[in-house]
């Protein structure tokens, strides 16, 4: 079966700071990768996703970026957080079958900036 | 803009009574619909899939679909305290090869012993 993993759960930064959180999905190939924010009490925003290695669609500009080096993994980097960048970081992955596949998330990480 | 539309609640429901969750979508070429539960503090779980029009039911849940209403709906018969949660209602796109969902900002349901 399939799992995902993100690392870590929680993490305080102060602003001005880097930022990396990882996600890696096993027991599939080829998943299509997301990262979505939740600030508090608030929706899901989407900010990153992608289709393969080295494919990343930016749906909303801001101070964060995504790569996807291998198959399985996503990575979300800030190089300076800011205050705004606190919320609910959640990676989600779907079978590549063409859309209209249900997404499935990992646990999360909450991150808070001082 | 693609919308998902959900009333925010709080909805608050006796314990063993029918939960009734309501969510409307804008893009009328939509053609998935999911259901999600998170509980406080935790990631979104998906309880419940549906692709065409009409009832899909599992165990307590059951996700009805109107595409010609644009309208999708989640009940959940024999509510327990368990249930309480917030309830995200997805939807997917109308274009083969599209890969992103639209969420709801979520019912928050609350069941009273």
């Amino acid at each position: 079966s399939q799992t995902i993993h993100q690392w870590p759960a929680t993490l305080v930064q102060p602003v001005g700071s880097p930022l990396s959180l990882e996600c890696t999905v096993e027991g599939t190939s080829n998943p299509n990768l997301y990262w979505y924010r939740q600030a508090a009490g608030r929706g899901l925003q989407l900010l990153f996703y992608s289709v393969g290695i080295g494919q990343i669609s930016s749906e909303v500009p801001q101070n964060l970026s995504a790569s996807r080096p291998q198959d399985r993994q996503f990575i979300l980097s800030s190089k300076k957080l800011l205050l705004s960048d606190s919320g609910f970081y959640l990676c989600a992955w779907s079978i590549d079958r063409g859309g209209n596949q249900p997404q499935h998330f990992g646990d999360g990480t909450r991150l808070s900036i001082l | 803009q693609k919308e998902v539309e959900q009333n925010s609640g709080p909805l608050s429901v006796p314990e063993g009574a029918i939960a009734s969750l309501n969510c409307t979508y804008s893009d009328r070429g939509s053609q998935s619909f999911f259901w999600y539960r998170q509980y406080s503090g935790k990631s979104p779980e998906l309880i419940m899939s549906i692709y065409s029009n009409g009832d899909k039911e599992d165990g307590r849940f059951t996700a009805q679909l109107n595409k010609a209403s644009q309208y999708v709906s989640l009940l959940i018969r024999d509510s327990q305290p368990s249930d309480s949660a917030t309830y995200l209602c997805a939807v997917g796109g109308a274009n083969f090869g599209n890969e992103k969902l639209t969420f709801g900002t979520g019912t928050r349901l609350t069941i009273i012993p």
